[in-house]
Parts: structure tokens; sequence; C-alpha cells
């Protein structure tokens, strides 16, 4: 069972434009929720991360915006370069310390193009 | 920040071989790292929680005896994969927490694209 809904599987955007990929969960438990970027052949790694208790998160040009009741949560990112073409997956945990594991989202292939 | 290096990136071997891929956290100790398994155009999977000092914990419906884990130390977990086939071909991807900092706060290493033929 897929517990982290992820949409669009691609998307294509021009330079300048504004990338938004969606992800919905179930388990009403996860109170961490990341986000990563992937290039090719190469490992994740975190772009930004947030809370339940906050509705949204900005760090530079990447936002994480959050809807608790509705159990969503998107990633926009402002005046997309290039450069951030890449695959990008959402992912929740519970934080139990130890015990806490990574549930991913299928992921979203960003195309950025001139 | 911290890094989390893998070793090889790729590797080619023959179908029956063993294949050991080595996961190291650099600068950081980490008594827990996690291996994961990724197909093409895929998510990532986690296949098992390494460990340091006792057996690693393995998800449901990957075979401990396949997929053979060690952490022998607070810097190093391996990955082998014993008697490899074909299906066995995949990107594996490892991952650290520094100690002290929560599960999900991981870094990831580059990732071992294993090709078995």
């Amino acid at each position: 069972q897929q517990q982290v809904k992820q949409s669009p599987q691609s998307l294509i955007v021009q330079k300048g434009g504004i990338s938004i990929i969606n992800c919905a969960y179930e388990n009403t438990a996860f109170d961490y929720f990341p986000w990563y970027q992937q290039f090719p052949g190469k490992g994740p790694a975190l772009l930004i991360a947030i809370r339940p208790d906050v509705s949204e998160k900005k760090e530079g040009r990447f936002t994480i915006s959050f809807n608790k009741s509705a159990k969503q949560f998107s990633l926009h990112i402002m005046d997309s370069q290039p450069g951030d073409s890449a695959t990008y997956f959402c992912a929740a945990s519970i934080n139990t310390g130890t015990a806490s594991k990574l549930t991913f989202g299928t992921g979203t292939r960003l195309q950025v193009t001139l | 920040g911290a890094v989390v290096s893998q070793h090889p990136s790729r590797v080619i071997c023959k179908s029956g071989t063993s294949v050991k891929i080595e996961c190291r956290s650099l600068d950081f100790q980490a008594t827990t790292m996690f291996w994961y398994r990724q197909f093409p155009k895929k998510s990532l999977m986690l296949m098992a929680t390494s460990n340091e000092g006792s057996k690693a914990t393995y998800e449901q419906g990957v075979e401990k005896d396949k997929f053979l884990i060690n952490h022998a130390s607070l810097t190093l977990s391996t990955l082998t994969v014993t008697s490899a086939h074909p299906e066995d071909s995949s990107f594996y991807i490892c991952s650290a927490p520094p100690q002290g900092a929560w599960n999900t706060e991981a870094f990831f290493g580059q990732g071992t694209r294993l090709t078995v033929v």
C-alpha cells in the first residue's frame, strides 16, 4: 500500500516559471515531511523539510505548503532554472527516535526548459 | 555538510557471484545505517536497517540470506548481494543519520549501480 502518493509523475516547466509538485499521505501519525532532489546516478539530497505544526516553510526559491486537514503537502520551486532539472521525491515519517523510517513518494521528474 | 560515501559507484558482476557494497560515514559516527533499493524511474524502497554491533532489521519481503548486512564499526556498513542474478540489478543507496540525530535526518550516499550479467 502506497502511503505517500505523489503527482505529477513528470513535469516540464519553462525557465523562470513555477514548478509545483504535490503529495498526499494517509497516516495521520506522520510528523515529518521532507523533500529530496535526486540527479541521475546520484543519491537523494535533502532539499527542505516541514513539520505539521506550520503551514508553510520557505528556503530560497523552494517553499513547502502543508495542509494538515487535507493530509497534503506540496513543493513550489519559484523561478525554476535548468539546473533544477532532476527527480524530486516527497517523503514522510513518524519520528520515534531510532525507530523512524522514511516512506517515499513515487517521484516527479522535473525538466526545466530554456 | 556531513558526507556518506558508497563504494563502488558502479559494479558489473557475473550471475552467481557475490558483490559487496560499502557505505561509510566520513565525518561522523552512525550507529544506524539504512539500505535502499531503487529501480529505474522508481522510488526508493527500504530494504533493511543496519545496526552497529547487532543484527540488521530487514523489511518484509527482503531475503536476509540474499542481502547480507554487516555493520562492523560506527562508520562502516556493508551490503553483500550473494549469488547475484540479473533481477538483482538495481541502484542501491545507503543513508546514515549522525549519532543523536533522528533517523529521518540521514544523509544519503551517492548510490551503487549493480548490473548482473
